[in-house]
């Protein structure tokens, strides 16, 4: 079975900081690991993954996500936050497998961007 | 709008009824899923189909939850003889069997209050 740990469960920054959202994970098997973002009164939407090949991988809206498998990590960064980056961020993995595509959920990073 | 589309977005219903929802998946998306998501947590994975057979089932899903999809288009997930503890925002997601690995399209979810 796959676990997905969060480690904060709110990050205040204020504007155009960089921000760090920790993931780790746990598997007995490879995995592939996910980072989604619910925007308040919105459904989750992908953000970036990563499958294989170069462990840094870039997503949309600027967040990028470095996987380390010593450490079975997959933290998200960003540069420079604006105020529209204020969101629920949430980290999955899914075995695949397992052909399900079952994603498996952190319990989510709340990111308030302040001015 | 990802285009998977939830009603109704919000019930408030006494203890001891029954409620329904209903997902509208993206219309060539073969795969559906059902997550359940309380306070504080990320989605838990409750159900998904391919098509119209239902392949998983989770431990999560009592025996007061059914979920179907009888034509393998629309879904609908029913709830029995409510509890306090049902209250959550149930969430549908769709996918194409053979598309882009755990990009699962979401709805906006429909939350769920028992009083």
């Amino acid at each position: 079975a796959q676990s997905v740990t969060q480690l904060d469960s709110q990050v205040p920054v204020f504007e155009e900081a960089p921000v760090e959202l920790r993931c780790n994970y746990s598997s007995s098997v490879s995995v592939y690991l996910f980072w989604y973002v619910q925007y308040p009164n919105q459904g989750l939407q992908l953000l970036l993954k990563y499958l294989s090949g170069s462990t840094l991988v870039k997503g949309i809206n600027g967040f990028e996500a470095e996987f380390n498998k010593s450490q079975t990590s997959f933290h998200l960064r960003k540069p420079s936050v604006h105020i529209s980056d204020t969101a629920e961020y949430f980290c999955a993995v899914v075995n695949p497998q397992g052909g399900s595509e079952k994603l498996v959920f952190g319990k989510g990073t709340k990111l308030t961007v302040n001015p | 709008d990802t285009g998977v589309s939830q009603n109704p977005r919000h019930k408030i219903t006494k203890r001891g009824q029954n409620v329904t929802f209903r997902c509208d998946p993206i219309s060539e998306h073969n795969r559906l899923y059902w997550y359940r998501q309380t306070l504080g947590q990320g989605p838990e994975f409750l159900t998904y189909f391919q098509n119209e057979a239902q392949l998983e089932k989770s431990r999560l899903l009592s025996d007061r939850f059914s979920a179907e999809r009888p034509k393998g288009s629309f879904s609908t997930l029913e709830i029995q003889r409510t509890e306090q503890g049902d209250s959550a925002m149930y969430l549908c997601a769709s996918f194409l069997r053979g598309g882009n690995t755990g990009e699962l399209f979401f709805g906006e979810g429909s939350r769920l209050t028992v009083l």
